[in-house]
């Protein structure tokens, strides 16, 4: 099946930077999800995102809609401990099934 | 908030059993969906369902099979199990489309094991 490409793979920061990620797709989506998975837990959704252009945060999160509709960006700013785990993006295409593509993850590793 | 449950966290099972993993969500979700997760795969779907006694194949149905009876209500079922599907296996739960954009609310997940 199809995946989002989802980069970087990994990332090991001291407490306090500042963290950016980033989606791509080859094909447009109108939904583009961001999602956190703390170690042998399920994912939590953290933000959605409906429209091309839309930049939307949630506390030090924030994630922006792609303007091509193909992309899409997670900021975290001054890091702190329990941001460790892995990052996924999902994107939906508006299809009635409500199936989402996956990236392969970020795995966010911080050093207090 | 949505709650999405599955039955055991941990579970350890032989090569040809058969192994069933339940899932419950109580937001009254039509949509339900398997995906296992292995490192360096990222979530791979394996069955959905948009209603009760449907089901749709995902991308690696092979050595599954789901039942849903009920709508709250949407098990996994390895046949007979073997040793490369031990994995984490998810269990998430979605609205309809006209409530939200593919919004999938996850379960914590089972570990399986199989030996």
């Amino acid at each position: 099946g199809q995946q989002l490409n989802q980069s970087p793979q990994s990332m090991f920061i001291q407490e306090g930077e500042d963290v950016s990620m980033n989606c791509t797709s080859s094909s447009i989506f109108n939904t583009w999800l961001w999602y956190k998975q703390d170690p042998g837990e399920g994912p939590v959704l953290l933000i959605a995102l409906y429209k091309a252009g839309e930049l939307t945060s949630n506390g030090r999160l924030t994630a922006q809609f792609g303007i091509t509709r193909k992309d899409s960006f997670l900021n975290i700013s001054a890091s702190i401990p329990s941001d460790v785990g892995i990052y996924f993006c999902a994107g939906h295409d508006g299809g009635g099934a409500q199936k989402l593509v996956f990236g392969q993850g970020t795995r966010l590793t911080i050093n207090p | 908030d949505v709650k999405v449950t599955q039955s055991s966290r941990y579970l350890v099972k032989r090569t040809g059993e058969k192994v069933f993993l339940e899932c419950v969500q109580d937001m009254d979700h039509e949509n339900m969906f398997w995906y296992r997760q292995d490192p360096g795969l990222g979530l791979r779907l394996i069955y959905f369902s948009y209603d009760v006694k449907m089901k749709e194949k995902g991308d690696i149905p092979e050595g599954y099979s789901v039942s849903r009876e009920k709508k709250e209500r949407f098990s996994l079922i390895l046949e007979s199990a073997s040793t490369n599907q031990t994995s984490m296996y998810l269990c998430a739960s979605s609205p309809p489309r006209t409530s939200g954009g593919g919004q999938q609310y996850f379960g914590p997940g089972t570990r399986l094991t199989v030996l």
